[in-house]
């Protein structure tokens, strides 16, 4: 079965820093992968979404890579404020299924 | 746009009795997600409709667990009986098919409600 694999322990770093986050898949490639942000007590909102042809995407301070070769896809937040702690999910979704399979997520606490 | 709306946002029930937790969608989405998170397992997909009717059920745990989607603008998840196993954060997600920006069937992203606590004693 597809295995998503995210760091669960949390990641802590200094306000100015980036911050990098890794997802890992098992098995087949997804059609595409969607990164999400959680706060406590509310539902993951959508962040960035990255398709299996193209290698980077950017938004604002936002970037995210997908390697296929290595099933990896890596997120970073440039210059990160203690506003962008948050658990930080990775979604896959596999051609033909319409649905997205999560991983476990990240905790980021960016001190000041 | 008021975004995905779920109610209640806390539920505390005792072992056996029935649960009924509600989602409304975003107007115009025509796919419907029920999510349950735990700190075991994370986020797991129990259903999802599509234009109302239930498309892939293979998530639901068993027969305890139902969901209706009888309208566009409403859709319930019931536990009947429910079990202490069954205390999670269930979310309810709602999505276009095709992203207005760029034509892909597979890249619209989900609008998460901000789910409701079970807890069964």
């Amino acid at each position: 079965s597809q295995k998503i694999e995210q760091n669960s322990e949390a990641l802590n770093i200094q306000e100015g820093k980036t911050a990098t986050l890794t997802c890992n898949y098992t098995n087949y490639s997804p059609a595409y992968l969607q990164w999400y942000r959680q706060d406590p007590g509310r539902g993951p909102v959508f962040l960035l979404l990255i398709r299996e042809n193209e290698k980077e995407k950017r938004k604002e301070r936002l970037k995210v890579t997908f390697d296929t070769t290595l099933k990896q896809s890596l997120f970073h937040i440039t210059a990160s404020q203690p506003a962008d702690s948050a658990t930080y999910l990775c979604a896959l979704a596999f051609t033909g299924r319409r649905a997205l399979t999560f991983g476990s997520g990240t905790r980021l606490q960016v001190q000041p | 746009d008021a975004g995905v709306i779920q109610s209640p946002r806390h539920e505390v029930t005792e072992m056996g009795q029935e649960v009924t937790l509600r989602c409304k969608p975003i107007s115009g989405h025509d796919y419907l997600f029920w999510y349950r998170q735990t700190m075991m397992r994370g986020l797991e997909l129990l259903i999802y409709f599509n234009n109302n009717v239930p498309i892939d059920d293979s998530g639901m745990p068993e027969d305890r667990f139902s969901a209706k989607m009888p309208n566009a603008s409403f859709s319930t998840l019931k536990i009947q009986p429910s079990e202490p196993r069954d205390s999670a954060v269930y979310f309810c997600a709602s999505s276009f098919r095709w992203d207005r920006d760029v034509f892909s069937s597979y890249n619209s992203p989900l609008h998460f409600g901000n789910g409701t606590r079970l807890t069964v004693t």
